[in-house]
């Protein structure tokens, strides 16, 4: 089964921390995402990325960076994060690039900014 | 901008009654795909519809792609407790996803 792995399931952070959301997943997927989910929202995609060092905006990326140093691995940053940034993270991986391949979420990071 | 629009927001059913929710885009989609994300849980993958007009079926739920390929819809034939959970759409324009703002269900035993 695929696996897709945050690092943490609930962060407390104070108002300009920097942020680091780590997403890994264990079936050399191509594709990995960020989005974040609010009430009424659904999910907004924040970044993606195709391949190793390769990234492209979503609709929401301000306020956020990302890094694919490695295929497995991606990051979301928060370089000063901010109250209005409180909300759940998603990262998601899918196998075919350029084709559609389902989502696999991972169990989300639930970010709280004081 | 590209959207997905999804309705109702919220549906609360009495167990055995039927559920439907709807997703209309503003823009032809590639396809669709429906998620289910359980109370406390993450979206899982449920179904993915391609073909104009298509029609596929998941024991109790039935899913439609309209003909133009702009809309879906999810119909839970006699809901169960089990089909607790918020329902996502998901269109697909080139290579991003645009997810519908979700329909909570809520079924009373």
């Amino acid at each position: 089964d695929v696996k897709v792995t945050q690092s943490s399931r609930y962060l407390v952070k104070r108002t300009g921390e920097k942020v680091f959301l780590e997403c890994v997943q264990d079936m050399d997927h191509e594709n990995m995402f960020w989005y974040r989910q609010d009430p009424g929202l659904g999910l907004r995609l924040i970044y993606f990325s195709y391949d190793v060092k390769m990234k492209e905006k979503g609709d929401i990326p301000e306020g956020y960076s990302v890094s694919r140093e490695k295929k497995e691995r991606f990051s979301l940053i928060l370089e000063s994060a901010s109250t209005n940034q409180t909300s759940m993270y998603l990262c998601a991986s899918s196998l075919l690039q350029g084709v559609t391949g389902e989502l696999f979420f991972g169990e989300g990071s639930r970010l709280t900014v004081l | 901008g590209q959207q997905v629009m999804q309705i109702p927001q919220y549906q609360h059913v009495q167990e055995g009654e039927d559920f439907t929710t709807y997703c209309n885009s503003s823009t032809t989609l590639s396809n669709i795909q429906w998620y289910k994300q359980r109370p406390g849980g993450h979206p899982v993958f449920l179904i993915q519809l391609v073909k104009s007009g298509e029609v596929k079926k998941q024991k109790r739920l039935t899913f439609q792609f309209g003909e133009a390929k702009k809309n879906s819809s999810l119909h839970i034939t006699a809901t169960q407790t089990t089909d607790v959970g918020t329902y996502f759409c998901a269109g697909r324009n080139f290579n991003k996803f645009y997810f519908g703002s979700g329909t909570k269900l809520n079924v009373k035993p």
